[in-house]
């Protein structure tokens, strides 16, 4: 099936610094989610995006819907030791049955104070 | 707190038996998907319900099956369980048929077998 590419796999990083991270995809999507999972525990919504083109912010995090509609990105400023975890990208693609979301592998997060 | 909420916490049990993960999605929502999260799969679709009825499968053994009750909680059934089939086992919800909704997700289910 679908799989989306998300990248970087992991990243280590020191308190206060800027992140970011993307998702891409071979075929067109019409719903870009962006989670979050801490261990123990279930992915948590951070931000949706339905439209291309649409920037969205969530406090330090802001994450855009691709022009392209194959690609979304993520970028978390001044982060702090609470960003820790794993961020997923998710979406749903354009021409399949219109609920199930496609989950990238994951960007594992480490933020050293 | 998502509003999902899905027991057991955690399952242990052995090859070839069977189990039945348990969820309740948030108040007012009539849709629930089934995702399992595996090491070396990160999340993967399994099944969709919208209100007591099946409206996509993904990539769903046939050892495995769920479904929907009229109160909208939903379970999924585990058969003739192998050791590949330990991986956490999610449930989410969204209020509608889910293309315009977000799906929020439940703390998952961890099942081992041994």
């Amino acid at each position: 099936g679908q799989q989306l590419n998300q990248s970087p796999q992991s990243m280590f990083i020191q308190e206060g610094e800027d992140v970011s991270m993307n998702c891409t995809s071979s075929s067109i999507f019409n719903t870009w989610l962006w989670y979050k999972q801490d261990p123990g525990e279930g992915p948590v919504l951070l931000i949706a995006l339905y439209k291309a083109g649409e920037l969205t912010s969530n406090g330090r995090l802001t994450a855009q819907f691709g022009i392209t509609r194959k690609d979304s990105f993520l970028n978390i400023s001044a982060s702090i030791p609470s960003d820790v975890g794993i961020y997923f990208c998710a979406g749903r693609e354009r021409e399949t049955s219109g609920s199930r979301l496609t989950f990238g592998e994951g960007t594992q997060l480490t933020v050293n104070p | 707190d998502s509003g999902v909420t899905q027991t057991p916490k955690h399952l242990i049990t052995a090859t070839g038996q069977r189990v039945t993960l348990r969820c309740s999605p948030r108040s007012g929502d009539l849709s629930v998907y089934w995702y399992q999260q595996s090491l070396d799969q990160g999340l993967q679709f399994l099944i969709h319900y919208y209100n007591g009825e099946e409206r996509a499968k993904g990539n769903i053994l046939e050892r495995f099956s769920a479904q929907q009750f009229p109160d909208l909680h939903s379970e999924l059934n585990l058969s003739s369980l192998e050791l590949g089939d330990s991986a956490l086992y999610f449930c989410a919800s969204s209020v509608d048929l889910g293309v315009g909704q977000p799906q929020h997700f439940g703390d998952g289910t961890r099942l081992s077998i041994l």
